[in-house]
């Protein structure tokens, strides 16, 4: 069964901290992204790798960062966390049909 | 910019009663997919159209793709409480395997 993980369903964090999301898949797949979900906004991409240590920006990339030092490991960083951060984030990966898999989702919300 | 527009946004409607969702765009699309997300989880894939005119079922869910590869549309008969959660349709666009979303139909059938 194949499986892509976050690290967190819920996070509570304050205006200002350093924040890390974790993903990891274990299908082997080469591109993982990062989305955010706004209410009304469907989903937008903010990140995506297509190999180790490759990364390239998407629609929304301000006041991210991203990690993948693993292929099975793709990192989201908030590096100073603002409250028009507070969304749903979704991590994902592909294979060579084009069919996403998702994580279940953190809910981060910065107070 | 590839987009993609899904309507309506929020649809409430009784058990047993048919629905159509649709996702429109005025760009051409080479395959279009549909997922479905329940509260709390990641969107699961339901479905991809490939072919202009296709028509794909399961169950009662039934998809299709214009002949014009530009919409699609989903339609449900005898909806079910179990049917009730966000549908959205993707597209690949750019390179990398991305996907753009819709913003997402968002559906509650009711005993």
């Amino acid at each position: 069964d194949v499986k892509v993980t976050q690290s967190s369903r819920y996070l509570v964090k304050r205006t200002g901290e350093k924040v890390f999301l974790e993903c990891v898949q274990d299908m082997d797949h080469e591109n993982m992204f990062w989305y955010r979900q706004d209410p009304g906004l469907g989903l937008r991409l903010i990140y995506f790798s297509y190999d180790v240590k490759m990364k390239e920006k998407g629609d929304i990339p301000e006041g991210y960062s991203v990690s993948r030092e693993k292929k099975e490991r793709f990192s989201l960083i908030l590096e100073s966390a603002s409250t028009n951060q507070t969304s749903m984030y979704l991590c994902a990966s592909i294979d060579h049909t084009y069919e996403q898999y998702f994580g279940p989702g953190t809910r981060l919300t910065v107070t | 910019t590839q987009l993609l527009e899904q309507s309506p946004q929020f649809l409430s409607i009784q058990e047993g009663e048919n629905l159509t969702v649709y996702c429109n765009s005025s760009s051409v699309f080479s395959s279009l997919q549909w997922y479905r997300q329940e509260p709390g989880e990641g969107p699961v894939l339901l479905v991809t159209v490939v072919t202009g005119g296709e028509v794909k079922k399961l169950k009662r869910l039934t998809f299709q793709f214009g002949d014009a590869r530009k919409d699609s549309s989903l339609h449900i008969t005898a909806a079910q409480p179990g049917d009730t959660g966000l549908y959205l349709c993707a597209g690949p666009t750019g390179g990398a395997q991305k996907l753009v979303f819709g913003q997402g139909t968002r559906l509650t059938i009711n005993p």
